[in-house]
């Protein structure tokens, strides 16, 4: 069974703080993990990975992969109030494993006070 | 605007009653999915459809139901069966198949027991 684990489970920082946030997965035939963001109601998309070391950047939102630990991190730099939101991580099966089927994790609740 | 659109956003269900979600999506993505999402759990898959007139089950299909007539269209139906309804429902879409392509979501539905 698909496994994906997320810490910590909440966080709470102050503006302009830098957080780190962990997902580590077990996977039958791995084709790629994603992070959303949630806030009041739909997720929305941050990031997909595929390939081991390579950063994936948008703005103050950075990830990188590493498939040979089964994890992966989400950075954020300078924190913003604007950023509290639950991330969620998904790992998605190769097309044997399910095809496009998702398995998420519990999320990690971030609040950014001033 | 392409997009998903799900109603109601609020639904109050009585004992015994069986009550259908709506999922539309104008993107003309061929798979589309139904999650779960409880307090401090992630989403979890309830059934998934990559083309019309078919569907599969996901993790926690019982007390559920779909159907998918038309390519932008995926309607849930909880059941009485489902001893546990009240949750946030999100719909989901995506390209099915070939390539890395994210799922994108809707705003919900948030079902509670009268």
């Amino acid at each position: 069974e698909d496994k994906v684990v997320q810490s910590p489970l909440s966080l709470v920082v102050h503006e302009g703080d830098t957080v780190t946030l962990n997902c580590s997965y077990e996977v039958t035939n791995f084709r790629s993990l994603l992070w959303y963001k949630q806030e009041k109601k739909a997720p929305t998309f941050l990031f997909m990975l595929t390939s081991s070391g390579i950063e994936k950047k948008s703005g103050r939102l950075s990830s990188i992969l590493d498939k040979k630990e089964l994890f992966s991190i989400l950075n954020i730099t300078a924190t913003q109030t604007g950023d509290s939101a639950v991330y969620l991580c998904a790992v998605q099966p190769g097309l044997t494993g399910g095809g496009n089927k998702l398995t998420f994790g519990t999320g990690t609740q971030l609040k950014v006070e001033l | 605007d392409g997009g998903i659109t799900q109603s109601p956003k609020y639904l109050f269900r009585k004992e015994g009653q069986n009550v259908t979600l709506s999922c539309e999506q104008n993107l003309n993505h061929d798979a589309m999915y139904w999650y779960r999402q409880d307090p401090g759990q992630g989403l979890r898959l309830i059934y998934y459809s990559q083309i019309v007139n078919d569907f599969q089950k996901g993790d926690i299909a019982e007390g559920y139901s779909v159907s998918r007539e038309k390519k932008e269209s995926f309607p849930l139906t909880v059941t009485s069966a489902q001893k546990n309804p009240t949750a946030f429902y999100l719909c989901a879409s995506s390209i099915w198949g070939g390539g890395n392509q994210p799922q994108h979501f809707g705003d919900g539905t948030r079902l509670s027991i009268l």
